[in-house]
């Protein structure tokens, strides 16, 4: 069964603190896929990244997917209360099927 | 382009009843995925339909079953509705090049309350 672990599952930090989270996985995957979801929202596309090694930054959230391509985090530096909500990572591993992981729900108090 | 579009937005059915949910991919995009997404269970796989056939289908029973049209547009049905079915119904489509999975782009979803 393929898996994609994410961690943590709970995250709940100050505004302007920094953080990461982690999304990993035995498989090696042909893309993978950062998500950010709001409450009672469906899941918004953050990035794709889908070379090993390869580093993406989107104003203050830096991508990094593994050198391997079996894993990924993404870094939030100065977390902002509007950074609150669940990030899902999903991958792609060649075939047509989609794997999602369980998501890290992060809130940023003020 | 438009994204992708989900109707209802909102719907309270009660239990024995069936529903149909509809999902209007973006444009040129030609395959469409349904999920489930509960507190307690996070994003869970239902099926996935590409030209108009089920390419891949999760662990759900059979009181929940799809179709797509010509046009890509798709449509999910639940009958004999239990109050577990009380979720966050969500439509994903891709491009789909034929050759693999590539990244998928989520409608707003559809809030399902069974009473």
């Amino acid at each position: 069964t393929q898996l994609l672990e994410q961690s943590p599952q709970f995250l709940s930090i100050q505004e302007g603190e920094n953080l990461t989270v982690y999304c990993n996985s035995s498989s090696v995957f042909s893309s993978l896929q950062w998500y950010r979801q709001e409450p009672g929202e469906g899941p918004v596309l953050l990035v794709t990244v889908v070379t090993g090694g390869e580093v993406k930054k989107l104003k203050r959230l830096t991508f990094q997917f593994g050198d391997a391509r079996k894993d990924s985090s993404l870094h939030i530096t100065a977390a902002q209360t509007g950074d609150t909500g669940l990030y899902l990572c999903a991958g792609n591993t060649g075939g047509f099927k989609t794997i999602f992981g369980a998501g890290t729900r992060l809130f940023v108090k003020a | 382009k438009a994204g992708v579009t989900q109707t209802p937005r909102y719907l309270i059915k009660t239990r024995g009843q069936q529903v149909t949910l509809s999902c209007s991919p973006i444009s040129g995009h030609r395959s469409v995925s349904w999920y489930q997404q509960t507190p307690g269970q996070g994003l869970q796989f239902l099926f996935e339909y590409f030209s108009e056939t089920q390419r891949n289908k999760g662990n759900f029973p059979g009181r929940f079953s799809g179709r797509q049209f010509s046009n890509s547009r798709s449509e999910m049905n639940v009958s004999t509705l239990e109050l577990g079915d009380s979720a966050l119904y969500l439509c994903a489509s891709s491009f789909d090049s034929g050759r693999a999975a590539e990244t998928q782009y989520f409608g707003p979803g559809t809030r399902l309350l069974v009473l």
